[in-house]
């Protein structure tokens, strides 16, 4: 069965500290891996897409890393800000014949940034 | 330059009674997917549709869940005859192509209880 697994469930960190988010998947083959960003009571918002042969995607404080032999990826935060308090949710998108779209979540991790 | 717009944010039914959830992608784009969200857990792909064909609906529940995307005003997720089950927070998103690496944007969602 396909599964995305993510770690912590629950992190704090001060503002200003970094974090770094993980996330393991059992998904084979898969054409992209996902990482989204969702605020309390919103949708989620896209922050970076790798495909399976990229290691690394940057969008601005954020970076993701890919290592498909491991099946892991990661979510680093740089100098985190109040706004990064939200739900950070690894996605993956197996590779099914047809291309349909249809993404694998993660349960997220719930990140808290506190002052 | 609206984002994916759904409507009602918040929907109240009892029992029996029917529930319809409304959206709008994004200007542009001819691809909606739903997804549903209970507490706690990750999203999960319902349906995939374009303008006037279902192309995917295998995430969706055989019984009381329908979906439409009509050639002209939004993509409706129908559910009759709702139980305290389908309490949960419902997402639709929108992508511009049908593509392994095109984002899809979300929606802010409606959170569907039933009393």
């Amino acid at each position: 069965k396909n599964q995305v697994e993510q770690s912590p469930q629950s992190l704090i960190i001060l503002e200003g500290k970094n974090c770094t988010l993980q996330c393991n998947y059992t998904v084979s083959p898969f054409s992209n891996l996902r990482w989204y960003k969702q605020d309390t009571g919103r949708g989620p918002v896209s922050l970076t897409i790798m495909t399976f042969s990229e290691n690394t995607k940057s969008n601005g404080r954020y970076t993701a890393t890919l290592d498909a032999d491991t099946k892991q990826s990661s979510l680093h935060i740089t100098a985190s800000q109040l706004s990064d308090s939200a739900s950070y949710i690894c996605v993956v998108f197996p590779l099914f014949s047809g291309g349909y779209n249809k993404l694998i979540f993660g349960a997220g991790t719930r990140l808290a940034v506190h002052p | 330059n609206a984002g994916v717009m759904q409507n009602p944010r918040h929907l109240v039914r009892r029992r029996g009674q029917e529930a319809r959830l409304r959206c709008s992608p994004m200007k542009g784009h001819s691809h909606v997917y739903w997804y549903r969200q209970l507490p706690e857990e990750g999203l999960k792909f319902m349906v995939y549709l374009q303008k006037e064909n279902i192309i995917d609906e295998s995430g969706m529940p055989k019984e009381r869940f329908s979906a439409e995307f009509p050639k002209e005003g939004p993509s409706i997720l129908r559910i009759q005859q709702v139980v305290r089950g389908d309490s949960a927070a419902y997402f639709c998103a929108s992508s511009r192509q049908e593509g392994a690496t095109d984002t899809q944007y979300f929606g802010p969602g409606t959170r569907l209880t039933v009393l």
